[in-house]
């Protein structure tokens, strides 16, 4: 069974940490380019960043460009996001997704929640 | 603001069919992507490409792209379709993805 599973979600106050984690099992995880997509609470879905099969090719949206760093280990099968300066806008749910290059995100995991609050 | 345009809301009676549009410039040169979400649950992909449905997604479901505008079409609503639906395509860049804003179906 293809199955994306997202932990590492917490409580941070503004300015601090967090590295978010994604096991993914059931596919060839190095097929894929990967994603965090969030999703503040009572709001859209926001694609945040993507790294590719190698990790060679990495895009941060600008909102969190400087703070946010996407990256992956295809040995163990994770991917992960590095949040650093967290800020009290950057609280929500933080999907993983996956894709073929040219096509749709075709599997979500069920997503973490970050709080970020003093 | 997000680069692709959806109305916040649509409703629809029981049975009958609903358009759910998504404009950019993105479809003038992209075909758009559809995801329903279902409250506290992940998205799920409902069509793809010129017209595509995954593998479980009813074939009351439909898509089109037109000039700049995406459109989910739903033929025969039923009560469980009633969900918010992103569209999703690539930003004006070309090099990068973005969601719409997100539309509210209310079924009746």
């Amino acid at each position: 069974q293809e199955q994306l599973v997202e932990s590492g979600g917490a409580l941070v106050k503004p300015g601090g940490s967090l590295r978010l984690s994604c096991a993914a099992s059931g596919f060839i995880f190095s097929d894929f380019y990967l994603s965090w997509i969030r999703q503040a609470p009572g709001k859209g879905l926001e694609w945040v960043s993507h790294i590719s099969t190698t990790g060679e090719n990495i895009y941060h949206v600008d909102s969190v460009s400087g703070r946010f760093t996407i990256f992956r280990d295809n040995a163990k099968n994770s991917l992960y996001l590095q949040m650093n300066s967290l800020r009290v806008e950057d609280t929500a749910v933080y999907y993983c997704a996956r894709y073929a290059r040219w096509e749709p995100v075709d599997l979500w995991g069920q997503g973490t929640l970050v709080t970020v609050s003093s | 603001s997000s680069e692709l345009t959806q109305d916040p809301a649509v409703s629809v009676a029981l049975g009958q069919t609903v358009r759910i549009t998504c404009q950019g410039d993105s479809f003038r040169h992209y075909y758009g992507t559809w995801y329903q979400q279902r409250p506290g649950q992940a998205p799920i992909l409902v069509m793809y490409g010129k017209n595509n449905r995954p593998s479980g997604i009813p074939d009351r479901f439909s898509g089109s792209t037109s000039g700049d505008t995406a459109s989910l079409t739903i033929t025969g609503t039923q009560a469980e379709d009633e969900a918010d639906y992103y569209c999703n395509s690539r930003d004006t860049s070309g090099h990068h993805r973005v969601f719409g804003g997100g539309t509210k179906l209310t079924v009746l």
